[in-house]
């Protein structure tokens, strides 16, 4: 198995640009989590989806993130209009829930974005 | 949001000596992960402890659990180099998984 794939790695962009960032989740999860990493703030729980529906979002920053998972294999993540501060790295991961609680989760390897 | 606390937030020590992380925690769980990030890198599971579990080993790793004083520790024997990297525990209780702030562990050669 690929693991988790993120693409792209590195992103790079102006600010009022639109961002998006893609997660193919490892096959047979049915959990999907987005999450966004900087020095200040530590790891942060985005969103994450369980059976491609959307369970929570309160971790999404405000109207200018926006996520959907089409099917069980993708995901997106979308920043519309990016800001400097939406400078980080962003990481899927994904999982399977069982019996109402998670087992591990696999991240992928992250993207980082930079907006100028 | 977060819920896990590491102790301490970084850790220097020489290679070869053990390291010993601890974790706390607010509410009832049922299950608690560690994870390993090195620099640059997504996060790595190392090893799950569940509710009604006490002890776990892997390899180097040891875990303990107290879930009446809501905390775990993470004790690496022997270390080497290779461990340099922050590590986190994650909580797990109704469909949520709630992220420590992570340890920097740093092993001097």
């Amino acid at each position: 198995d690929a693991g988790v794939i993120q693409s792209p790695r590195h992103e790079v962009t102006e600010m009022g640009q639109e961002v998006t960032l893609r997660c193919k989740p490892i096959s047979g999860h049915n959990s999907l989590f987005w999450y966004r990493q900087t020095m200040m703030r530590g790891l942060e729980l985005l969103i994450y989806f369980n059976n491609n529906v959307p369970i929570d979002d309160s971790g999404m920053p405000e109207d200018r993130f926006s996520a959907k998972m089409p099917n069980a294999s993708f995901s997106t993540l979308k920043i519309q209009p990016s800001e400097p501060r939406d400078s980080a790295v962003y990481f899927c991961a994904s999982s399977s829930l069982l019996a109402g609680s998670y087992n591990e989760q696999f991240f992928g390897p992250g993207t980082r974005l930079t907006v100028l | 949001s977060q819920q896990g606390e590491e102790d301490p937030q970084a850790l220097s020590i020489q290679e070869g000596e053990n390291a010993t992380m601890n974790c706390s925690y607010k509410t009832s769980i049922n299950n608690l992960q560690w994870y390993r990030q090195n620099s640059g890198r997504g996060l790595v599971h190392l090893i799950l402890i569940r509710s009604n579990e006490r002890e776990k080993h892997s390899g180097r790793l040891r875990v303990t659990l107290d879930t009446s004083k809501k905390s775990s520790s993470l004790l690496i024997t022997a270390s080497r180099a290779a461990d340099t990297a922050s590590y986190f525990c994650a909580t797990s209780s109704n469909y949520q998984l709630i992220w420590g702030a992570g340890t920097k562990l740093i092993i001097k050669p």
